[in-house]
């Protein structure tokens, strides 16, 4: 079935660093992509998605690109900041259904 | 703005307690969704609900069940809590299709601890 797979934590970067989180997935068809953000005792919102292939999705400094040829959709950052300190999911939605499939999210801490 | 409102932000029962997690979206959304979020396994998906009365099994629905009388309103179900049933549960919605490009809305979490 379909999955997703994305780069365990915690990821701990000083402030102005370049992040990388990866992802990658398993799909059949054609899914949609997308990075969403969890702040302290808060619910997930969408960072950003990707809909087909060669699409760049970008939110807030963020960017990741659909890479159909390597299933991938890592996400990007050049500079972090402290405010960033979050939980960062990846995720999928399944083609001709109506789930989303998410990784297991990866805690990302900045440090002043 | 639009709002995806959980009833409770912290829950404590004890075993075997029947207990009700509401979730009330205000978007006019479609498909509904309760998740399970526990450390070291993401976001596992427990229901979904497509339409009022509409419902599919998602990934771990043993313990739970669901209702969907009004379109806004999705409630999840512990029919018997047990202890490993605590864990932090997160509604969901989203406009609608088979091809799910949408963006999902989340509440802001329901933490139930189990006794």
């Amino acid at each position: 079935g379909d999955s997703v797979t994305q780069m365990e934590g915690p990821v701990t970067l000083s402030e102005e660093a370049f992040l990388t989180i990866n992802c990658t997935y398993t799909a059949t068809g054609y899914p949609s992509l997308f990075w969403y953000v969890q702040y302290p005792g808060e619910g997930l919102q969408l960072l950003l998605k990707a809909t087909k292939a060669d699409d760049k999705g970008s939110n807030k400094g963020f960017e990741a690109t659909y890479r159909k040829e390597t299933t991938s959709f890592h996400l990007e950052k050049g500079s972090v900041q402290v405010s960033d300190s979050a939980v960062y999911f990846c995720a999928l939605g399944a083609s001709g259904t109506y789930k989303y499939i998410f990784g297991t999210g990866t805690r990302l801490k900045v440090l002043a | 703005d639009v709002k995806v409102t959980q009833s409770s932000r912290y829950l404590v029962k004890r075993t075997g307690e029947k207990v009700f997690l509401e979730c009330v979206q205000d978007m006019d959304h479609e498909n509904m969704f309760w998740y399970r979020q526990d450390p070291g396994l993401g976001l596992r998906l427990i229901y979904f609900s497509y339409d009022v009365k509409m419902k599919e099994k998602g990934d771990i629905p043993e313990g739970y069940s669901v209702s969907r009388e009004k379109k806004e309103r999705f409630s999840l179900i512990l029919e018997s809590a047990s202890t490993n049933q605590t864990s932090m549960y997160l509604c969901a919605s989203s406009q609608g299709g088979t091809r799910p490009n949408e963006k999902l809305f989340f509440g802001s979490g329901t933490q139930l601890s189990v006794l």
